[in-house]
């Protein structure tokens, strides 16, 4: 979706390692997600940010940090990757219409 | 907490014919969006159909139409004359309402655990 911006869409780290995942979007939505997708388990949110200024867990949240410093950006860092983390990354907009516009997904492996 | 589930991690149709995936749910609440996105090889989750859990009647969308059973917790999808294109990661995912008082949805998805369908030539 040309509306949502993901980079890196590719990245392997160290244990160790910290890195940030940026989302930027050109959509105008006031709420934006960070999910992660592992096999068998779907898509699990990870943060999720109602509008700017404000950010709440999910359902998978620890080792990750979230930061939502103006409506276009929604960033996830991860401080200190661990191999549990090796993951494919989705960041999302929310529709008006209930539905959630996704992003290219960035891959990432910690070794 | 609302859950999601999809029952057949594979399926495989063949061309030109039709398919159901089955997807159940589970939640106290009445009011609520249902969906299935479609993930093919290259990544990207594509929304393929959406169904408000006020409205009776099914939704439909060219070839993909959903058999929604409020009662019964239940949300299939069938894909009529199948496309060697269909073959994906089929999700199923559900949303409740309320929206925020400025009257924008920030609900989170809920999604299954995914279903693998394969279209044979």
């Amino acid at each position: 979706n040309a509306g949502v911006t993901q980079t890196p869409k590719f990245q392997v780290l160290k244990t160790g390692q910290s890195m940030t995942l940026q989302c930027a979007q050109d959509m105008n939505h006031n709420s934006m997600y960070w999910y992660r997708q592992d096999p068998g388990m779907g898509l699990r949110l990870i943060y999720y940010s109602a509008s700017e200024g404000t950010t709440d867990k999910g359902e998978v949240p620890n080792g990750y940090n979230v930061s939502r410093l103006n409506k276009r950006e929604f960033s996830l860092r991860l401080e200190s990757a661990a191999p549990s983390q090796t993951s494919v990354y989705f960041c999302a907009l929310g529709a008006n219409t209930g539905e959630l516009f996704f992003g290219e997904g960035s891959r990432l492996t910690v070794l | 907490a609302q859950t999601v589930t999809q029952s057949q991690p594979e399926m495989s149709v063949q061309e030109a014919e039709t398919v159901t995936l089955s997807c159940t749910y589970d939640t106290s609440e009445n009011n609520y969006y249902l969906f299935w996105y479609k993930q093919p090889p290259s990544r990207q989750m594509i929304l393929v159909i959406r169904q408000e859990a006020y409205k009776q009647q099914n939704a439909t969308e060219n070839r993909f139409s959903v058999n929604f059973q409020k009662a019964a917790k239940s949300f299939s999808l069938k894909i009529s004359d199948s496309q060697l294109g269909d073959t994906a990661m089929y999700f199923c995912a559900f949303k409740q309402f309320p929206f925020n008082a400025g009257g924008t949805s920030y609900g989170k998805l809920t999604f299954g655990q995914g279903t693998i369908l394969t279209v044979h030539p």
